[in-house]
Formats: C-alpha cells, sequence, structure tokens
C-alpha cells in the first residue's frame, strides 16, 4: 500500500515569494492534516479536512496560507508571500477512523527554506 | 488541552528492554492515549495506543496505570533504529483525531 506522498520535498524561496506544497493521502483515508514543524519543536496542527470540507483551521495564519482539498482526495497548502519565519518542515497526514482511533499516517514532508 | 510530560532523553542499550515513561495527571475519561515516534529527517510515525488497558502490537506494548495518570511504552529489545524521539499524546474521541504533540522523549541507543 502506497503511503502518503508529498511534494516537493525540499523548497527553498526568497521572502515574499509564494510557495506551494501538494499531498496525496493513502487512498481511502477521509481524513487530511497539515501540519507545520519548527526546528526542535513537535509538529503544530495547521488544518483538518474531513474529506473536502475544513473542520478545523483554527491554526492557519489566514492572512497567508491558504488550503484546498478538492473532491476529498489531494490537498494543496499554499502561503503567499512567505517569510523568514515560516522556514519549517510542512507534514502532511491522513487517517481513517476505525473504532475513534484516528492512527494518522505522515508524509516524509516539505522542508521550507526562507532567505 | 489535557498536557504530557515526559523526560526530554533517554538512553539504552541494543538489544535491551526500554521503558518511556509519560505522565498525564489531567487526563480525562474520554482521552485516548497515543504513542508516535519520529526518526530523523521522517514525518512521525505512529507506534500504538491505548484507552484504558495494556496493548500489545509488533512495534511495542503499552502499560496504562490503573488510575490512566500515567502510562509507559515499552520497547522489548531496543534497536539502532528506534533511536528516534518519542512523543506521548493524548487525543480527546470527538476532536477528529487531532493531536497535540510536546517536546517528546529522544532515545538514544547505543551498540
Amino acid at each position: 500500500e502506497a503511503g502518503v506522498v508529498q511534494s516537493p520535498r525540499y523548497k527553498i524561496i526568497e521572502k515574499k515569494q509564494p510557495v506551494a506544497f501538494w499531498c496525496n493521502p493513502i487512498s481511502g483515508h477521509n481524513t487530511l492534516y497539515w501540519y507545520r514543524q519548527n526546528l526542535g519543536q513537535g509538529p503544530e496542527l495547521l488544518i483538518r479536512y474531513e474529506n473536502e470540507e475544513a473542520v478545523d483551521d483554527s491554526q492557519l495564519p489566514k492572512d497567508r496560507f491558504s488550503a484546498e482539498r478538492l473532491k476529498g482526495v489531494d490537498s494543496t497548502l499554499k502561503i503567499q508571500p512567505a517569510e523568514l519565519g515560516d522556514s519549517a518542515v510542512y507534514l502532511c497526514a491522513s487517517s481513517t477512523n476505525p473504532g475513534n482511533s484516528y492512527e494518522q499516517y505522515f508524509g516524509p514532508g516539505t522542508r521550507l527554506t526562507v532567505t | 488541552d489535557a498536557k504530557t510530560t515526559q523526560p526530554n532523553s533517554m538512553e539504552s542499550n541494543e538489544e535491551e528492554p526500554v521503558h518511556l515513561p509519560c505522565n498525564h495527571s489531567t487526563i480525562s475519561g474520554t482521552d485516548y492515549i497515543h504513542w508516535y515516534r519520529q526518526l530523523p529527517s521522517q514525518g512521525p510515525e505512529y507506534v500504538i495506543h491505548g484507552l484504558t488497558s495494556n496493548v500489545n502490537n509488533r512495534m511495542a506494548s503499552l502499560a496504562i496505570a490503573e488510575d490512566r495518570k500515567s502510562s509507559t511504552l515499552i520497547l522489548h529489545r531496543a534497536t539502532l533504529r528506534d533511536a528516534a524521539v518519542y512523543y506521548c499524546i493524548l487525543m480527546h474521541y470527538n476532536q477528529g483525531g487531532k493531536l497535540i504533540f510536546g517536546q517528546g522523549t529522544e532515545l538514544s541507543v547505543k551498540p
């Protein structure tokens, strides 16, 4: 079974430029998460989708971040414009809901460097 | 959100058992105890979870205290590939699987 796929794996951009990350979850997983992980910290949830609906985006900085999950499958997270403080690893995860356990499967992440 | 407390780091010898502790004194009756680990340069990986009873799977065992205020992740025979940051997380059953990661325990394994 294929895991969660993310691209690109690495991205270097200058501040004020836009950037987008793509995620393809495990087939059949209706729940999709985007996390941000700063160096030396645990991941922090940005947004959660149930199918195509964003059901928790309370931690998403909406002035510059946006996300979409058209057709309830793959998803894109965008930053425009990027700031130096956005340098981090952006992780995508997906899950189904067997018995409320919500076991999550993570992708390898996209490491963003803003210069 | 209920919080967890873990030691910042632990050391283990290869092929010996490892007991990783976690305190969660403010746990509620509907919080699941989840453990994830993150190997260097990889995304987190699910290890095990439980609610009240001890749990075993191919990766590890989870021992949950009777009052549920603490738990211990047990790796029965540590290998070099088990060197990672281990996160103990409480997940409320109706929050859509929301994981709130803390600092975790960095486990190093010596050959």
